[in-house]
């Protein structure tokens, strides 16, 4: 069966900082892959998707990028955080044939 | 405009009732159609998927969509306490995967 990693689970980060999600899926090759934010009380934000290693397509400029290095992986990244990064971030697989979307855990970064 | 959008609520309704759910959508070359529960503090979760029209009953959950109308539903009958969450409206348009701000759903005992 297929699962989706995503850590860490809560971050606490200073305004400025460095800032690494991973996420990796088993089970499956070649899913599309994608990173959402969420802030307190709205709905999900779409910041990347992935269709294959090295192809990312971003849907909102900011200071995030992300990378997919190995198939089943994508990591998000920023150089310098803004308070404004503060949020629920969701990484979710899914399958071009069937297209539903599968959702790790979240991680919940706090930029102080 | 706004790919997926969905009445904020928040909706109430009494244990044991239906709670009707409503979103529209914008890109008519969408494919693929979805709810999602999320309770506070957690990831949302997939109940059900629709690709065609009609309905779509999986126990006492029932979605429905119309192509023509860029509109999908669901109904939740007999809802219970454990339903209140907030259910999200998604839609794939091919590799993009859109969602609805979501409706907050609560279930009175």
């Amino acid at each position: 069966s297929q699962t989706i990693h995503q850590w860490p689970a809560t971050l606490v980060q200073p305004v400025g900082s460095p800032l690494s999600l991973e996420c990796t899926v088993e089970g499956t090759s070649n899913p599309n892959l994608y990173w959402y934010r969420q802030a307190a009380g709205r709905g999900l934000q779409l910041l990347f998707y992935s269709v294959g290693i090295g192809q990312i397509s971003s849907e909102v400029p900011q200071n995030l990028s992300a990378s997919r290095p190995q198939d089943r992986q994508f990591i998000l990244s920023s150089k310098k955080l803004l308070l404004s990064d503060s949020g629920f971030y969701l990484c979710a697989w899914s399958t071009y044939r069937r297209g539903e979307a599968f959702f790790g855990q979240g991680t919940r970064l706090t930029v102080v | 405009q706004k790919e997926v959008e969905q009445n904020s609520g928040p909706l109430s309704v009494p244990e044991g009732a239906i709670a009707s759910l409503n979103c529209t959508y914008s890109d008519r070359v969408s494919q693929s159609f979805f709810w999602y529960r999320q309770y506070s503090g957690k990831s949302p979760e997939l109940i059900m998927s629709i690709y065609s029209n009609g309905d779509k009953e999986d126990g006492r959950f029932t979605a429905q969509l119309n192509k023509a109308s860029q509109y999908v539903s669901l109904l939740i009958r007999d809802s219970q306490p454990s339903d209140s969450a907030t259910y999200l409206c998604a839609v794939n348009t091919g590799n993009q995967f859109y969602f609805g701000t979501g409706t907050s759903l609560t279930v009175i005992p």
